[in-house]
């Protein structure tokens, strides 16, 4: 079974400022996905980037990146000039490579509370 | 459509009551899935549909009945249910094939009194 480790259950920022936020996970597999959700208080879940573990590059979408270090098993997610509408509890998300014809079951962290003030 | 869209948000129901929680997609998506998730807690998965079948069973309790359906409509009939099932239920949709993050829903807020 997979685990995942969010450390942080609360963290804030001073809009404009970077912040990262840590997600480490305990896996056999060697094949796998890794996810980054925000869910703010309207409740939806909203994926915020994805890498893939046979990828060393680091996935960036806009003002968001991870450094994904497969050998220690930790996928921490950047967060440049951050946003009031940032405001929201982060997931970290492990999904395994599953080629039995089933749908893939995605694991989820513990989250962060992020918040940024003004 | 790139929406996962839930009906209702709210429901309140009694514990000899039965009542169902819809969830509905346009997005191609053969994969569907149930989450609950308590308050402050991640989504822990209860759920998965595998082009209209059951797939995955988290050994949920028997008071909770998911149906597909269709490929666009996933359903959950609630029958008997607690007070410490009161949550947040998530549906999500994924396309087919390995890898490929989820579209959720914004999920229906159940209270069982």
């Amino acid at each position: 079974a997979q685990t995942v480790t969010q450390s942080q259950p609360e963290m804030s920022v001073q809009e404009a400022e970077t912040v990262t936020l840590s997600c480490t996970y305990d896996t056999s597999e060697s094949n796998y996905y890794l996810f980054w959700y925000k869910q703010p208080p309207s409740r939806q879940m909203i994926l915020v980037i994805r890498q893939e573990a046979y990828k060393q590059q680091n996935a960036t979408e806009n003002r968001f990146s991870v450094n994904f270090q497969k050998a220690a098993k930790s996928f921490s997610l950047k967060i440049s000039d951050s946003q009031l509408g940032d405001t929201a509890m982060y997931f970290c998300a492990f999904m395994k490579l599953d080629l039995t014809g089933t749908a893939s079951k995605l694991t989820f962290g513990t989250g962060t509370r992020l918040q940024v003030m003004l | 459509d790139t929406e996962v869209t839930q009906t209702p948000k709210h429901l309140v129901m009694g514990m000899t009551n039965k009542k169902s929680l819809k969830c509905e997609q346009h997005m191609g998506h053969r994969a569907m899935y149930w989450y609950k998730q308590k308050a402050k807690k991640p989504p822990e998965l209860m759920f998965v549909y595998s082009y209209e079948k059951l797939s995955i069973n988290e050994s949920v309790p028997s008071r909770f009945s998911p149906e597909c359906p269709n490929s666009s409509l996933l359903n959950l009939h609630l029958h008997a249910l607690q007070p410490e099932d009161s949550a947040l239920y998530l549906c999500a949709s994924s396309p087919w094939g390995v890898g490929y993050g989820y579209t959720f829903g914004s999920g229906t807020r159940l209270t069982v009194v």
